[in-house]
């Protein structure tokens, strides 16, 4: 099974309005990380929040929030004022495990969001 | 945050040479670095994962002795693709670990390497 799954076609959403990017998750394990990552077309991975998953509060980070859902394993990015250069690709990813020198991260296939003017 | 850089950014080379990619943490000093793949449209596949002065851990279906890595110190790691074939063209994505201690460590990634290989 996908550890990570983002199923989203390519998403579109009206500038200055907000966006929800899907992220499902797959883990056995009780400690774990979740990420957000944004490429745009130059190719550098940026990152934009993370979540714990012993985190009681969903994580923000400027426009950035993660809508963390433990039970449903989801952890939604919601993109709150959309501007025209958030069109990107977005990566969802996870740590299982608590965080190590040597913990790797899985990563989703990605969903492109463009925004349009 | 902190800063990665790649040399080269693109490199086009020819059937059969060998390729060096240079993966450097400029304002830090790395725990670990990771090398990986990425395909057009595609997610990042993580090929190895380097520790300074120990050999590199390689992922399931990855050929070692085709991509070579080196981590020489705290702050440079390099990824050799030797006698590359055209299958091997892909952007290639190196990342460094920064360490501290109640972190969720972060993890800091590079701009990327173009390879074509003719």
């Amino acid at each position: 099974a996908q550890k990570i799954t983002q199923t989203q076609p390519g998403m579109f959403v009206q500038e200055k309005e907000a966006v929800t990017l899907d992220c499902t998750y797959d883990t056995s394990d009780p400690s774990y990380g979740l990420f957000w990552y944004k490429q745009p077309s130059s190719g550098e991975m940026i990152f934009l929040i993370y979540q714990g998953s012993y985190d009681q509060q969903n994580a923000t980070e400027g426009r950035y929030s993660l809508n963390f859902q433990k039970a449903r394993k989801s952890a939604n990015l919601v993109i709150s004022a959309s501007q025209l250069g958030d069109s990107a690709m977005y990566f969802c990813a996870m740590r299982e495990g608590p965080a190590g020198a040597n913990s790797k991260l899985t990563f989703g296939k990605g969903i492109t969001l463009s925004v349009r003017p | 945050g902190a800063v990665v850089s790649q040399h080269p950014s693109w490199v086009i080379c020819k059937s059969g040479t060998s390729v060096k990619i240079e993966c450097r943490s400029l304002d830090f000093q790395a725990t670990t670095m990771f090398w990986y793949r990425q395909f057009p449209k595609q997610s990042l596949m993580l090929m190895a994962t380097s520790n300074e002065g120990s050999k590199a851990t390689y992922e399931q279906g990855v050929e070692k002795d085709k991509f070579l890595i080196n981590h020489a110190s705290l702050t440079l790691s390099t990824l050799t693709v030797t006698s590359a074939h055209p299958e091997d063209s892909s952007f290639y994505i190196c990342s460094a670990r920064r360490w501290t201690s109640g972190s969720y460590n972060e993890q800091f990634f590079g701009p990327g390497t173009r390879l074509t290989v003719l």
